[in-house]
């Protein structure tokens, strides 16, 4: 069965800091990979997807995932956090052209900014 | 309208009581998901429809857990007897393709609590 790990259940960083958040995946075959954010009280929202292609994957609010199939990993980052980055961040995989579209997730990382 | 829309935002239940959850897609999107989320979580599949048809309920945890949606458009998640390890948020989300886009939105989400 497939499963995502999120290391770290928090992370304090200062703003301005560079930021990683790291995800690891035990899975069959590559899957498609995910980060959503989620703010309290607030839906998952999306913040970038790996499908396929080049390894290094830009999405919004200036945040970059890096897809390394050797390690099962993909790492989120930013190079400069802003006091509103701070949320729970969570990775999800999702199984290539099967039906039904379910994600699964990992267990989070609570990022906490400090000023 | 713009978005999801989930209701009640919270939920208090007694402990046996039966409950039901409402989501409100946005409108025209075909598939429509439930997540359950509990406390410091990631979220966790429960069930999946293609328009008005359930094609994935895997993820429910118990009998006691039954999802609709008639009409192709709001769904409603009811749970009977509820117990304490109920507590959770309940996700909903949509997409407009039932293919794979993964261009999930996500609701706020009601939060249950069981006493």
């Amino acid at each position: 069965a497939q499963s995502v790990t999120q290391p770290d259940i928090h992370i304090t960083v200062s703003e301005g800091a560079s930021l990683e958040l790291r995800c690891n995946y035990s899975y069959g075959a590559t899957p498609y990979l995910f980060w959503y954010v989620q703010s309290p009280g607030q839906g998952l929202q999306l913040l970038l997807k790996y499908f396929s292609g080049d390894t290094l994957v830009q999405g919004i609010k200036g945040f970059e995932a890096e897809f390394k199939r050797s390690q099962s990993s993909f790492n989120l980052r930013k190079p400069s956090v802003h006091w509103s980055d701070a949320a729970e961040y969570f990775c999800a995989v999702a199984p290539i052209k099967a039906a039904g579209n379910k994600l699964t997730f990992g267990g989070g990382t609570r990022v906490l900014v400090k000023p | 309208g713009a978005g999801v829309s989930q209701s009640p935002r919270y939920k208090v239940a007694k402990r046996g009581q039966d409950v039901a959850l409402r989501c409100d897609p946005i409108s025209g999107h075909v598939s429509l998901f439930w997540y359950q989320q509990a406390l410091g979580q990631g979220p966790e599949f429960l069930t999946y429809f293609q328009n008005e048809a359930q094609l994935d309920k895997s993820g429910l945890p118990s009998d006691r857990f039954f999802a609709e949606r008639p009409e192709g458009s709001v769904s409603t998640l009811k749970i009977q007897r509820t117990q304490q390890e109920d507590s959770a948020v309940y996700l909903c989300a949509s997409s407009l393709k039932w293919e794979n886009d993964y261009g999930y939105t996500f609701g706020s989400g009601t939060r249950l609590t069981v006493v």
